[in-house]
């Protein structure tokens, strides 16, 4: 089945500094991905989506780039900043699936 | 729009007794679904509906009912609260495609002593 699988937080750093946030994916087929942001006390939101190979998915500095050779969908920004703090989940969706497959979420903490 | 809309935002009961979240939304969503979240044990699927009237299990149904008489409604009973309940509940719709976002609502806190 579907699964995804992310790096274990929480991921701790300094203000200006770069973000990376692993995901690795395993599906059947080309499914679409998906990084949702999780603020204290809220729901969670679309951060940003990529559906195909190559795609490149692109929101408020962040970015991901959809991978299929390494199954990877990385979130990255180039410069951190105290209101980026919150949890990040990768997700999937494959053609059929009614419900997205979440990973686990990785809590970020931005000190100033 | 609204967006989806979940009550209460926060709730305590005690153990043995039920009570209904309400979640709606208004984007004429095909697809709905409830979620738990658990400290260290991210989001956790309970139910979900692909239309009114069709409902299925998710990852831990246990100890919960739904029904979707609506599009729009999408209530999650729980019929006799236990400790293990205790968490925070999300409510979430989406269109009909492999590429389309899920939309949550704000959550609900419960607490059962």
């Amino acid at each position: 089945g579907d699964s995804v699988t992310q790096m274990e937080g929480p991921v701790t750093l300094s203000e200006e500094a770069f973000l990376t946030i692993n995901c690795t994916y395993t599906a059947t087929g080309y499914p679409s991905l998906f990084w949702y942001v999780q603020y204290p006390g809220e729901g969670l939101q679309l951060l940003l989506k990529a559906t195909k190979a190559d795609d490149k998915g692109s929101n408020k500095g962040f970015e991901a780039t959809y991978r299929k050779e390494t199954t990877s969908f990385h979130l990255e920004k180039g410069s951190v900043q105290v209101s980026d703090s919150a949890v990040y989940f990768c997700a999937l969706k494959s053609r059929g699936s009614y419900i997205p497959t979440f990973g686990r979420g990785t809590s970020l903490i931005v000190h100033p | 729009n609204a967006g989806v809309t979940q009550t209460p935002k926060f709730q305590v009961l005690k153990t043995g007794q039920s009570m209904t979240l309400q979640c709606a939304q208004d984007m004429n969503h095909e697809y709905m679904s409830w979620y738990r979240q658990d400290p260290g044990m991210g989001l956790r699927l309970i139910h979900y509906s692909v239309g009114a009237g069709i409902t299925d299990q998710g990852e831990v149904p246990n100890g919960y009912n739904v029904s979707r008489s609506t599009t729009e409604d999408f209530p999650l009973r729980l019929l006799s609260a236990a400790p293990s309940q205790t968490s925070v509940y999300f409510c979430a719709s989406s269109q009909d495609s492999r590429g389309e976002t899920q939309y949550f609502g704000p959550g609900t806190r419960l607490l059962v002593l």
